[in-house]
């Protein structure tokens, strides 16, 4: 599995745009890039996965450049309640469930 | 439509006590996997199970053992208690393997060993 490499944390302001940025060098072919937000006393909650591109959802948006390298989670207009640790995982789609989670970012949004 | 639950939420035990923490599935999943998470670290696999059998494992001791039942519900029992031991325990659920890159998780027990 793919390691991660994430800032370990953000701050930003409400109504801001948040992009968090993670390294994932040695990605294979068959690798899906995911991402789970945590808040506190919580189990990780599913955002958004993708393999190449550009994915968007309710919630966010996930670029991929081509060589898929590095991927994007993007927060448009941020509040207080998206105060949250957000794991970017890399894994083979369908691994069997051996979710790898780093240190993740956390990301402090104030009024 | 009821998420992942799990029971109890918070438990303190002793050094050497053994401990079983229980978890019901997202309804319509098959699949559990039970993770540790320490204060300030990402969650840690710890095992999954699938049709009543663990399926794959992680780098946590033999003290460490689980079951699923029929009814896809599941245990995760932890023998001869250490101070190390004391984390967030959370337990997820998918839809079978092939869908257990995306995993419900519930709300977690936290277990403190003095």
């Amino acid at each position: 599995l793919a390691k991660t490499t994430q800032p370990i944390s953000m701050d930003s302001y409400e109504g801001q745009e948040v992009n968090i940025t993670c390294s994932h060098n040695n990605i294979a072919t068959n690798d899906y890039i995911t991402w789970y937000q945590q808040f506190p006393s919580q189990g990780p909650r599913f955002i958004i996965q993708g393999y190449k591109t550009k994915v968007t959802n309710e919630v966010a948006s996930l670029f991929i450049p081509a060589d898929r390298k590095s991927s994007t989670l993007s927060l448009p207009r941020v509040s207080l309640s998206d105060t949250a640790v957000y794991y970017c995982l890399v894994g083979e789609s369908g691994n069997t469930g051996k979710l790898i989670f780093g240190q993740g970012t956390t990301l402090q949004v104030k009024p | 439509d009821a998420g992942v639950t799990q029971s109890p939420t918070h438990l303190i035990k002793t050094r050497g006590q053994q401990v079983t923490l229980r978890c019901s599935p997202k309804s319509g999943h098959d699949t559990v996997s039970w993770y540790q998470q320490a204060l300030g670290q990402g969650p840690q696999f710890i095992f999954q199970y699938y049709e009543e059998e663990e399926r794959q494992r992680g780098n946590f001791p033999d003290r460490f053992s689980g079951h699923q039942f029929p009814n896809y519900s599941s245990e995760l029992n932890v023998n001869a208690l250490l101070l190390g031991d004391s984390a967030l325990y959370l337990c997820a659920s998918s839809e079978g393997l092939a869908g257990a890159d995306t995993q419900y998780f519930g709300p977690g027990t936290r277990l403190t060993v003095l």
